[in-house]
């Protein structure tokens, strides 16, 4: 297996712009997972899914922050507008069931300029 | 809600000693723990996981782990660190009731040095 896919490792995009990033999680796997990473916050846990249904986007900076997983193997997450603070590290993973370990990408670098 | 907690930011052991890097958690129901590590510039990489059974757990690269109940805890320990082992550390945590989610700890940098 290829493991989670986060194509695209670097996106640099000015401010204001809509920026969205992808992922792809590994097949069969039922829950997928976006979190966020800067020095100051550390790992922060964006949203879940589980088969496809949102189950917790409290973890959503705000309004401006989206995510979508029309199915199984694939999943967006959406900042419209971005702001230079949401210049981080996203990561995308996935887990087989409720209770198993996640399986992550290797990271989106957004930079907002 | 899910909490985990690693109150050292950072550890520093000398090459051959043994290491450990602490765990606290907070949840409720049946807890899931497990480590994971990440390299610069990398994603997090799973290390091991406690789902039932045993309380000391063996993972890869030669790491374990320890659960405990009652102080709500699961340490990672490795009995002679090596220079490669210098890392970021995540303990996290997931429970078994329907809806919570995948939590981790702010991390803790370890230095092993030559």
């Amino acid at each position: 297996d290829a493991g989670v896919i986060q194509s695209t490792r670097h996106e640099v995009t000015e401010m204001g712009q809509e920026v969205t990033l992808r992922c792809k999680p590994i097949s069969g796997h039922d829950y997928l997972f976006w979190y966020r990473q800067t020095m100051m916050r550390g790992l922060e846990l964006l949203i879940y899914f589980n088969n496809n249904v949102p189950i917790d986007d409290s973890g959503m900076p705000e309004d401006r922050f989206s995510a979508k997983m029309p199915n199984a193997s694939f999943s967006t997450l959406k900042i419209q507008p971005s702001e230079p603070r949401d210049s981080a590290v996203y990561f995308c993973a996935s887990s087989r069931d409720r209770v198993t370990e996640a399986f992550f990408g290797q990271g989106t670098r957004l930079t907002v300029v | 809600a899910q909490s985990v907690a690693q109150p050292e930011d950072q550890v520093n052991v000398a090459e051959g000693n043994p290491l450990t890097v602490k765990c606290t958690y907070s949840v409720s129901g049946n807890p899931y723990l497990f480590w994971y590590v990440q390299y610069p510039n990398r994603g997090l990489q799973f290390l091991l996981k406690y789902i039932t059974g045993d309380n000391l757990v063996k993972g890869s690269y030669g790491f374990e782990a320890e659960f405990n109940k009652s102080q709500t805890s699961f340490h990672l320990k490795k009995p002679s660190a090596l220079v490669s082992d210098s890392a970021l550390y995540f303990c996290a945590v997931r429970a078994d009731n329907y809806g919570q989610n995948f939590v981790f700890g702010p991390g803790t940098r370890l230095s092993v040095l030559p």
